[in-house]
């Protein structure tokens, strides 16, 4: 399974750009990348997905490297209420589960005022 | 609007009772998850259906019973013979059950506490 490892935390200006990266260099070639994020006892949100292209929708744009070994998350103007853990995961088959999301410990986002 | 709702929010029950966890989905999706969140960590997969009367276990299941009797319903049932039931348990629903491209939606969780 690929794993992957980001930042135990970071933090950001509101109103300005949060980058988030990943690291994710096993994927293989038809694994997804997956940002969720969870706000304190709610539950995780989806935020974007990409296979290899760049993505971007309303709420966040995902660059994935050209070798795919790594991406970053970028919300382009934080608010206070993006501060929550981040999550990146690769999803791909395991196991016959092939919709199995495996979370590890994400990236703590604190956006200060 | 459409989405996903777990019930109850927080649940308190007795060490050796069974207790079963709602969880309903007006998204007309195929597939249900179940998913168990220690504090401080990431979540683990309990059970998952990706049909009508199908299941499977995940990572953690035992201690724990599913059904899958209608599309839009996946109670979970924490038994008594989960050695440790106190969790965030959160469920998730996605629209094809055999693709990698097809993102989870989850609820808000129920928070169970056993004593």
């Amino acid at each position: 399974d690929a794993k992957t490892t980001q930042p135990t935390s970071m933090d950001c200006a509101e109103g300005r750009a949060a980058n988030l990266p990943c690291n994710h260099s096993t994927i293989s070639g038809n694994e997804y990348v997956y940002w969720y994020r969870q706000i304190h006892s709610q539950g995780p949100q989806y935020i974007i997905h990409g296979l290899k292209n760049n993505e971007t929708n309303e709420m966040a744009s995902l660059i994935i490297t050209e070798d795919r070994k790594s991406s970053t998350l970028i919300l382009p103007h934080a608010t206070l209420r993006d501060t929550a853990v981040y999550y990146c995961i690769v999803r791909g088959a395991h196991g016959g589960a092939t919709n199995k999301l495996i979370f590890g410990t994400g990236t703590l986002l604190a956006v200060q005022p | 609007d459409g989405g996903i709702t777990q019930s109850p929010k927080y649940l308190f029950r007795k060490e050796g009772q069974n207790v079963t966890l709602s969880c309903e989905q007006n998204l007309n999706h195929d597939a249900m998850y179940w998913y168990r969140q220690d504090p401080g960590q990431g979540l683990r997969l309990i059970y998952y259906s990706q049909i009508v009367n199908d299941f499977q276990k995940g990572d953690i299941a035992e201690g724990y019973s599913v059904s899958r009797e209608k599309k839009e319903s996946f109670p979970l049932t924490v038994t008594s013979a989960q050695k440790n039931p106190t969790a965030f348990y959160l469920c998730a629903s996605s629209i094809n059950r055999g693709s990698y491209n097809s993102p989870l939606h989850f609820g808000n969780g129920t928070r169970l506490t056993v004593t």
